[in-house]
């Protein structure tokens, strides 16, 4: 009964491929974020998902793209993957989608492109 | 937009000492500022949090204090135990953005 879960845990890949990272919630909430954490433990916001519309979209580069096929799911998607892209990336989720409710985070997906 | 500064950057207290983490931040419409607690490998969890219509919330072991006047709030950890060694993650919001999170801290409490 884990309330957030991300696929897969670890994820080595070479530069340029593009890969896929999912994310579950049972939680029934409304809003879902990803955020990188990169290996200096920086906790940034990337995107969040409102009832399946994208309702923040920091200073990401456009090879990252989150698709929400339903409001318990938010996959991440990553196109011609970089060095820079190596790092920790959670999913988390809020009630209401309020700014000032607590996450709940998943457990990462720790991500090394080569 | 809001900028959260987070001190120290690393902490090393004896075992039943306590810690004490502090932040600043630069918005003065940020009005609910949590706490996330992340041990190693494993993924953040909120353990406090403040509203700033409240001067100071505890919680066991636990307190956090809000200065709105001076922007800069705290985590305030009593009877360290070698279960709170952790990086301790602040945060700020208005309710119209998202969260900012500070830059952690990394506590270690030394048995």
């Amino acid at each position: 009964d884990t309330a957030v879960s991300q696929t897969p845990k670890y994820l080595v890949t070479q530069m340029g491929n593009d890969k896929s990272i999912k994310c579950e919630q049972n939680l029934g909430h409304d809003t879902m974020y990803w955020y990188k954490q990169d290996s200096k433990k920086f906790l940034k916001i990337m995107f969040s998902y409102n009832n399946k519309e994208l309702i923040i979209n920091e200073t990401v580069p456009n090879r990252f793209s989150p698709k929400s096929p339903d409001k318990a799911h938010l996959n991440l998607h990553i196109n011609s993957l970089e060095l820079g892209d190596s790092a920790v990336y959670f999913c988390a989720s809020s009630r209401y989608g309020g700014n000032q409710e607590t996450q709940y985070f998943g457990p990462g997906t720790r991500l090394l492109v080569l | 937009g809001e900028n959260v500064e987070q001190h120290p950057s690393t902490l090393s207290v004896q075992e039943g000492d306590s810690a004490v983490i502090k932040c600043t931040y630069s918005d003065s419409a940020s009005n609910y500022f949590p706490w996330y607690k992340q041990e190693l490998g494993k993924r953040p969890q909120l353990i406090i949090d403040i509203r700033s219509n409240v001067g100071e919330k505890k919680d066991q072991r636990i307190a956090v204090t809000l200065n709105k006047t001076a922007k800069h709030f705290s985590l305030h950890i009593t009877e360290t135990q070698p279960e709170d060694s952790a990086v301790y993650f602040c945060a700020a919001s208005d309710g119209n953005t998202p969260l900012v999170f500070g830059k952690g801290t990394r506590l270690s409490v030394i048995a």
